[in-house]
């Protein structure tokens, strides 16, 4: 199985703030990342894929990067609404694995 | 749009069997995309379960394949999940997802699952 270690496991930041969260994953998956944002009761939902490609309707202040191992979601301006929790899930191979999540809190 | 709902008990006991099925609407399980369950327990991060694919094929998690069991009803247009020898380790909010080029694009609302006596 492919292990995927998401960093940091919560963050605080204020608005405005560029926030990054990183996901290194057990072998090189090329660029097979996708990430999730997650709000209290709700299920996931999908923000880009894979990588660095924006799901529609995505805000532009979301971005990704990264390849083979070592990947990142970056923030660039924080806004009140984006506060929820961050998952990364690698889609090279099965069983289809998620990183352990990140809640940012505002 | 596809939407899915989950529905079943939202209490199993233990040692008993998980039974959930997830209609699908706006799409076909047909269609040429897989169709998944993931959980999440409370508090926690989330799970791949295993997924179907239109004929039969199915994948699943090898940390729960002795236990799972995923299928299709294509006349109803539904999804079931069974899992079977369920403890307290295994309550949790389960989703059912669409799967498209792996990347789950769709998901239902979940629905909670307690396994308790």
């Amino acid at each position: 199985d492919i292990q995927i270690t998401q960093s940091p496991s919560s963050l605080s930041a204020s608005v405005g703030d560029r926030v990054t969260i990183t996901c290194r994953a057990s072998q090189s998956i090329g660029t097979y990342l996708n990430w999730y944002q997650q709000k209290p009761g709700k299920a996931p939902k999908v923000l880009i894929s894979p990588t660095s490609n924006l799901q529609s309707g995505v805000p532009s202040r979301f971005s990704g990067s990264g390849s083979g191992t070592d990947f990142a979601l970056t923030i660039s301006s924080l806004q009140p609404e984006d506060s929820a929790t961050y998952y990364c899930q690698q889609s090279y191979s099965t069983p289809w694995t998620f990183g352990q999540g990140t809640k940012v809190e505002i | 749009q596809v939407q899915l709902q989950e529905s079943g008990p939202g209490l199993v006991k233990p040692s008993g069997t998980l039974s959930l099925t997830c209609g699908v609407s706006g799409d076909s399980i047909n269609s040429i995309n897989w169709w998944s369950w993931v959980r999440q327990p409370p508090g926690k991060g989330l799970e791949w379960i295993g997924e179907i694919y239109p004929g039969g094929t199915t994948n699943y998690n090898p940390s729960l394949k002795s236990r799972v069991t995923i299928s299709a009803d294509t006349s109803k247009n539904q999804l079931s999940l069974k899992l079977n020898s369920v403890t307290a380790a295994d309550t949790a909010v389960y989703y059912c997802t669409r799967v498209a080029h792996a990347l789950f694009d769709s998901w239902g609302p979940g629905t909670l699952v307690t396994v308790s006596s």
